[in-house]
């Protein structure tokens, strides 16, 4: 299986971008990058996906390396409402199993 | 919108009784899942359904059964629940697809006393 690498947490200050990290290194070729996030006490929430290409929603960017071995998100102009945890996911093998790792725990300071 | 809703927000139940948790979602979607999520750990899968009546195990099936008796349905069940049993339940469905997103409900957060 597929797995991603995130960091357990980082810190971001109000109204600068948040560049989240995540690695796949083995990604293959027809699986998508998932990416939702979890605020306090609410069931996880989808923010966009990709599978080769950059993509732009109107929550946040993805940028997918070349090789697709990595990728970043970014919250371009975070605010306190952005704290959560934020899940990088590659669905692997069969289509419709989904499988969360522990995330990035990420909070924004006033 | 998709909605997605599992039938209690809080449940507390008793050591050996039988549970159940229930959710419904009402986009036709095919795949269903049920996750506990603790802290530290994250959200670890139970059971998915990929269609009606059909079945797989997750990462954590043990202690746990499932039910899709309609495609809207997806029950998990605790045959004889334990103090190591409660945690937070979330239930999630998508339609069948790479290039599909998941939709989650609130949450159940469930004690056995």
């Amino acid at each position: 299986d597929a797995k991603t690498t995130q960091p357990p947490s980082m810190d971001c200050a109000e109204g600068r971008a948040a560049n989240l990290p995540c690695n796949h290194s083995t990604i293959s070729g027809n699986e998508y990058v998932y990416w939702y996030r979890q605020i306090h006490s609410q069931g996880p929430q989808y923010i966009i996906h990709g599978l080769k290409n950059n993509e732009t929603n109107e929550m946040a960017s993805l940028i997918i390396t070349e090789d697709r071995k990595s990728s970043t998100l970014i919250l371009p102009h975070a605010t306190l409402r952005d704290t959560a945890v934020y899940y990088c996911i590659v669905r692997v093998g069969d289509d419709y199993k989904l499988s969360f790792g522990a995330g990035t725990t990420v909070t924004v300071r006033a | 919108d998709v909605k997605v809703t599992q039938s209690s927000r809080y449940l507390v139940k008793r050591t050996g009784e039988k549970v159940f948790l229930e959710c419904v979602q009402d986009m036709d979607h095919e795949n269903m899942f049920w996750y506990r999520q603790d802290p530290g750990l994250g959200l670890r899968l139970i059971y998915f359904s990929y269609d009606v009546k059909m079945k797989e195990k997750g990462d954590i099936p043990e202690g746990y059964s499932v039910s899709r008796e309609k495609k809207e349905r997806f029950s998990l069940i605790l045959e004889s629940a334990s103090t190591n049993q409660t945690s937070m339940y979330l239930c999630a469905s998508k339609l069948q697809g790479r290039n599909t997103e998941a939709f989650f409900g609130q949450g159940t957060r469930l004690t056995v006393v």
